[in-house]
């Protein structure tokens, strides 16, 4: 599976976008792009996954560049229910099934 | 909407005991996991569980650990001699199998937590 790099932390206005990055530069054609989030600590939601076309759902839009080296999860209007920690995972379609997850982005969405 | 289950949500124990922790999986889905998170550390995988057998599972899982799907519904972790250091929040996690596009999108529990004293 594809290493994944994220900021450690970013902060955001309620009401605003949130755009968390994630670079994936030695993803491999066959894998997916998931995102999850994990508020304090319950388990990870899903939120999202692509595979290179930008896909949107009732959370949150997934951006992911041509080359697939990189994507961008992104949140239209950040509430403060939205503040927890952002996984982005790179997952094959074959093979082993497991997440591996990395530290992740923590978001605060500030009032 | 469909959502994995887990009991008990709180699991103390002294350092020799047994412990197993129970999860309920989405009911259509084939694929069970277990993770873990050591407070303050990653989430960690332990073990993938398809069609009654262990898929794959980490280093973490050693021959302390074992899991079973007793019956139709219930997805269990035993830690046969707890230690310290397996003191951590457990989640269980369930995906379709073979969805399409090759997709497993994994559905977690909301995690027990395990102290061990």
């Amino acid at each position: 599976d594809a290493k994944t790099t994220q900021p450690t932390s970013m902060d955001c206005a309620e009401g605003r976008a949130a755009n968390l990055p994630c670079n994936h530069s030695t993803i491999s054609g066959n894998e997916y792009v998931y995102w999850y989030r994990q508020i304090h600590s319950q388990g990870p939601q899903y939120i999202i996954h692509g595979l290179k076309n930008n896909e949107t759902n009732e959370m949150a839009s997934l951006i992911i560049t041509e080359d697939r080296k990189s994507s961008t999860l992104i949140l239209p209007h950040a509430t403060l229910r939205d503040t927890a920690v952002y996984y982005c995972i790179v997952r094959s379609t074959s093979g082993t099934y497991k997440y591996i997850f990395g530290t992740g982005t923590r978001l605060k969405v500030l009032a | 909407e469909p959502e994995v289950t887990q009991t008990p949500s709180h699991q103390v124990t002294q350092m020799g005991q047994e412990v197993i922790l129970r999860c309920v999986p989405i009911s259509n889905h084939l694929y069970f996991y277990w993770y873990r998170q050591i407070l303050g550390q990653k989430v960690e995988f332990l073990v993938s569980f398809y069609n009654n057998e262990i898929s794959e599972k980490s280093e973490i899982f050693d021959d302390q650990f074992s899991v079973e799907r007793p019956d139709g519904s219930n997805f269990t972790l035993k830690i046969r001699s707890t230690k310290l250091e397996d003191s951590a929040m457990y989640f269980c996690a369930s995906s379709e199998w073979g969805t399409s596009g090759g997709t497993d999108t994994q559905y977690f529990g909301p995690g027990t937590r395990l102290t061990v004293l």
